[in-house]
């Protein structure tokens, strides 16, 4: 089956720093991936829709200047979490859409953000 | 507003009993369904995905639809405490570029 891969699987920053998360599709190309975040007990959230070449789509409350969002290529997309608070202490996933099986979509193991 | 709606649950089964998930969805232009099983700090997996009414089986699974009245659930046989998790219901439109509607899930425990 299809993989996606996300790095890191872990990080933990000082408030006020950048981090940056990277989402690829190892083994098909995707020309869409989404981007959720998920609080402990809670359920998933759509932050963003990431189109290759294309700005992103953030939803609604989520603010794009915040998390950056880059799909440069059909393999990879970025996120980037500016100036980090406690309050994005979170679980960051990505996910890939393929096309050819009807849109299924196929996760990355997530990224557990800390900010201290 | 597309809206899929999940019992948070949590729903508990003793091992060897049939688990029950409902999953209604209020866009008639859905197309696709899913179902994933998330485990507690883990990402989401797909454990099946349905696009015509009727059932669908796969091992101790079935996904059954029904479009007329917007429902799809998912039926776990022989149930396992390896399958307590939680199980998402995801809802599809057809084709293009489109946004996948998850519900909030459902918590599911499997006793011994």
């Amino acid at each position: 089956g299809a993989v996606v891969s996300q790095h890191p699987s872990r990080v933990i920053c000082k408030s006020g720093t950048s981090v940056k998360i990277e989402c690829r599709s190892l083994d098909f190309q995707a020309t869409t991936m989404f981007w959720y975040r998920q609080f402990p007990k809670k359920s998933l959230m759509l932050m963003a829709t990431s189109n290759e070449g294309s700005k992103a789509t953030y939803e609604q409350g989520v603010e794009k200047d915040k998390f950056l969002i880059n799909h440069a290529s059909l393999t990879l997309s970025t996120l980037t979490v500016t100036s980090a608070h406690p309050e994005d202490s979170s679980f960051y996933i990505c996910s890939a859409s393929s096309p050819i099986s009807y849109n299924e979509q196929f996760f990355g193991p997530g990224t557990r953000l800390t900010v201290l | 507003q597309k809206e899929v709606e999940q019992n948070s649950g949590p729903l508990s089964v003793p091992e060897g009993a049939i688990a029950s998930l409902n999953c209604t969805y209020s866009d008639r232009g859905s197309q696709s369904f899913f179902w994933y099983r998330q485990y507690s700090g883990k990402s989401p997996e797909l454990i099946m995905f349905i696009y015509s009414n009727g059932d669908k089986e796969d091992g101790r699974f079935t996904a059954q639809l029904n479009k007329a009245s917007q429902y799809v659930s998912l039926l776990i046989r022989d149930s396992q405490p390896s399958d307590s998790a939680t199980y998402l219901c995801a809802v599809n439109q057809a084709g293009g570029s489109y946004i996948p509607t998850f519900g909030r899930g459902t918590s599911l425990i499997v006793h011994p």
